[in-house]
This record gives C-alpha cells, structure tokens and sequence, in this order.
C-alpha cells in the first residue's frame, strides 16, 4: 500500500523567510501528486497539484512544488512567507489519476510577524 | 463556487449512542464522495466511498455495521457512527469529486465520545 511522508509535523518561521515543506510517497507507479491546505476555521483546499509535465508546478498564493521522481518526493516551497501563511498543510498522493487520497499527517505552519 | 457542506462540526455523544455527520454538496451534484477519518498526529486515512443509488465500498479495515454509510441523493451523503465508544473518537470529513480534477472537502466533524 502507499504511504505519504511529511517529515516536518511542526515548522515555525518569521515573515519573509523561506519555506520548504518535504513529502515523500511510496508508489511504484503513476501517481497524480497534490499539496493541500487548511487555514484555521476553514475547509482543506488544493494548494497545488501534478498530473503530468513539467514537474515544477506552481499553485495559488506563490507555492510551488517540484516533483522528482527518482526520489519519489513532492516538497512544497514559498520564497517568502507572509503571516497569513499560518495553517496545516497536507501531501497527498492518489494513484493513476483516482479521486481516492493517501494523505501525510500534515505539517502545522505558524509564520510569526 | 462549489462547497461542501458539514455538519455537524463538532459533537460530544455518550458511549453507546450512535451519531449521523451529514455532507451535502452545494451548486454541484455528487454521485460520489469520500469519508476520511483522522485521529491525532496522524494522516487522513479513507474509510469508505459513498455511491449515490448504491452500497458503499469499505476500506480494509473498516467495520461497515458501525460505519453506515447513506448516499440517498445527488447531494447528500450520510455517515451514521453506531454504538459509538471512545476509540471512535476522531475527526471526520468528507470529500466529493467536481469534474475531473477537482475535489471539494467538507469542513470536518470532531466527534468525541464520552
């Protein structure tokens, strides 16, 4: 079975510093690779997704995410994080182009002023 | 745009008494959606797909007599947990397909039980 690795449960930045969140995945196959995000009070929703192409992939509100497949990994980056930035962030990996998630555990980001 | 709603978001029960969590898909119509159950420091992990006009299918796992799984319309899934105990305490939430590409989730429902 896959599993999705977020190796950073907790991160604490300043404003205007970088980020990069990390995410591996086991899956041998085709697999469609997606960041989501949860901001307090609110539903999840898609940062950023890969399908296929180009594997630079960039999202909403300056993320990007770089998928490389010899390392199976799907980290998530921001040049510079701003406070309201702050909320869980979740990888998650669905087989060949399913709608059916293996999410990570998330990782809670808090950007202080 | 498209929503998924709810409900409840949050909810204390007594052991043995069953809770309903209901997710309803707002301007779009689902014949599919999706229970994820998270408990503490861990993943959103499936536990079932609700099919609309059909029987859910289970993840490995998953007791289906505890977990009822409703699909009675295009809009409305419902996720009854029965005889709940303590060990059922989590964070529920549902997710529905909007096309192709697109998956909306419901905000999530803590349940606790006492």
């Amino acid at each position: 079975a896959q599993s999705v690795s977020q190796h950073n449960h907790h991160v604490i930045l300043s404003e205007a510093a970088s980020l990069e969140l990390g995410c591996n995945y086991s899956y041998g196959g085709t697999v469609n690779l997606f960041w989501y995000v949860q901001y307090p009070g609110q539903h999840l929703q898609l940062l950023l997704k890969y399908f296929s192409g180009d594997p630079l992939v960039k999202g909403i509100k300056g993320f990007e995410a770089e998928f490389i497949k010899s390392k199976f990994s799907f980290n998530l980056r921001k040049p510079s994080v701003q406070w309201s930035d702050t909320a869980e962030y979740f990888c998650a990996v669905s087989p060949g182009g399913g709608n059916k998630l293996t999410f990570g555990t998330g990782t809670q980001l808090k950007v202080e002023l | 745009g498209a929503v998924v709603s709810q409900h409840p978001s949050w909810v204390i029960c007594k052991s043995g008494t069953s809770v309903k969590i209901e997710c309803r898909s707002l301007d779009f119509q689902a014949t599919t959606m999706f229970w994820y159950r998270q408990f503490p420091k861990q993943s959103l992990m499936l536990m079932a797909t609700s099919n609309e006009g059909s029987k859910a299918t289970y993840e490995q796992g998953v007791e289906k007599d505890k977990f009822l799984i409703n699909h009675a319309s295009l809009t409305l899934s419902t996720l009854t947990v029965t005889s709940a105990h303590p060990e059922d305490s989590s964070f529920y939430i549902c997710s529905a397909p909007y096309g192709n590409e697109k998956l909306f989730f419901g905000s999530g429902t803590q349940l606790s039980v006492l």
